[in-house]
């Protein structure tokens, strides 16, 4: 069964700073997510990395990944609190289990001064 | 364009009743899913489907849910017997079908509370 374990759980971080979110999967798969959520709405889609050794930036958003480690991040630069969110990693099965997204816990970010 | 639409936005039911929830995908997305969420936690599997066909209903609880896409669009997620822990946001998404192509589009989602 595939697991998707993301940390840190929360984020509290000064408007500027830099911080890397942490996605790790249990089996081998060639599609991985990252989208984010902010309260009572639903998920908007950031990134798909395809291959290993992707790496996709948006703005102060850059996510990477790494299929032999099973690791994918999302690295935040200079955090500013427009970012603040709950961000989410999703794993495609694959296989037979293609389009069954498996999604991490969530990190909750916020931005402060 | 449009994006994924579900109806209702919220629903009140009592322990026992049937449900219906609605989703429409984007227009011309082969594939559609249903998840849910529960406050705190990520979007679970429920079911997933190519064209008319559930390709992968894994994650359906149990046979008190049951869900259909009559004509390749709109599809309804079918609850019966409602119990309190059906209650959560059930989520639709839909993509196009092919490597580069398939990022799964959330619709708002429906929020069911069971009482």
């Amino acid at each position: 069964e595939l697991k998707v374990e993301q940390n840190p759980l929360f984020l509290s971080m000064q408007e500027g700073k830099n911080y890397t979110i942490y996605c790790n999967y249990s089996t081998t798969s060639d599609r991985l997510y990252w989208y984010r959520q902010d309260p009572g709405k639903s998920l908007e889609s950031l990134f798909v990395l395809l291959s290993n050794g992707a790496v996709k930036q948006e703005g102060r958003l850059m996510a990477s990944l790494d299929t032999k480690a099973r690791l994918s991040t999302l690295h935040i630069t200079a955090a500013v609190h427009d970012l603040s969110a709950t961000y989410f990693c999703a794993v495609d099965g694959g296989g037979t289990s293609y389009g069954k997204l498996t999604f991490g816990q969530g990190t909750i970010l916020t931005v402060h001064p | 364009g449009a994006g994924v639409s579900q109806t209702p936005s919220n629903k009140v039911t009592e322990k026992g009743k049937y449900v219906e929830l609605r989703c429409d995908p984007i227009s011309g997305h082969t594939a559609l899913y249903w998840y849910r969420q529960s406050l705190g936690q990520g979007p679970e599997f429920l079911i997933y489907f190519q064209g008319t066909g559930a390709a992968d209903d894994s994650g359906l609880p149990n046979d008190r849910f049951f869900a259909v896409r009559p004509e390749g669009s709109v599809s309804t997620l079918k609850i019966q017997r409602t119990e309190r822990g059906d209650s959560a946001v059930y989520l639709c998404a839909s993509s196009l079908v092919g490597a580069g192509l398939d990022t799964q589009y959330f619709g708002p989602g429906t929020r069911l509370t069971v009482l």
